[in-house]
């Protein structure tokens, strides 16, 4: 069974910084692109980041270009989000998502999401 | 990046009813596109790709249409499982984009 699995969720002040983590299970975590998605309390999702399966390629929205990182441990069958210079709005639930394979960029399986607080 | 626009926002409907709801892209995206349901404090879940294309073990009520900039969500007969948030979701280019989301609540 597909299994994704977020921390690092909490509270953060503005301009603060913060790792997410995904740990993922039940499927060859190195074949599959991988994403973070977000969702603000109370209003839609909004997509973050997206990572190749080798790391070799990142794509990123631009409200968090140049402040977050996504990376990626295939031995470790993980996934991270590391967030810096953190703002109000950054606050939201976010989730880790696989890209289904060979089908473009859409997710077939989500983790429960970590919600993730900026504020002084 | 290309917008994209759901409507209604929220729809109230009955068990039983044809529900439909509708996608708006601001440029072509041709058939690049898909629709989640959402439920509240859940992660959302993939049921439609590529405009048309059912998603493993999602119910035949459910169907997709389209291209270009515009497409529909169809729910056949809506089920009391069935009320939840819809979004689309565009993936013809960077960055990925979704709709805003539209509620199907009981009537």
């Amino acid at each position: 069974e597909v299994q994704l699995v977020e921390s690092g969720g909490g509270l953060v002040q503005p301009g603060g910084s913060q790792r997410l983590s995904c740990a993922a299970s039940g499927f060859t975590f190195s074949s599959y692109w991988m994403s973070w998605v977000r969702q603000a309390p109370g209003k839609g999702l909004e997509w973050v980041a997206q990572i190749k399966q080798d790391g070799s390629e990142k794509h990123y929205v631009d409200s968090v270009k140049g402040r977050f990182t996504i990376s990626r441990d295939n031995a470790e069958n993980s996934l991270y989000l590391q967030m810096n210079s953190l703002r109000a709005e950054d606050t939201a639930v976010y989730y880790c998502a696989r890209v289904r394979y060979g089908s473009g960029s859409i997710w077939d399986h989500w983790g429960q999401g970590t919600l993730f607080t900026v504020s002084s | 990046d290309i917008q994209m626009t759901q409507s209604p926002s929220t729809l109230s409907a009955s068990v039983g009813d044809r529900v439909t709801i509708t996608c708006r892209a601001s440029e072509s995206i041709s058939s690049w596109l898909a629709w989640y349901q959402q439920k509240p404090g859940k992660a959302p879940k993939l049921l439609i790709f590529k405009a048309s294309t059912l998603q493993n073990g999602v119910p035949s009520r459910f169907s997709g249409s389209g291209s270009g900039t515009e497409f529909t969500l169809t729910i056949s007969s809506l089920q009391p499982d069935d009320f939840a948030t819809y979004y689309c979701q565009q993936y013809n280019s960077y960055s990925l984009t979704f709709g805003g989301g539209t509620k199907v609540e009981i009537k």
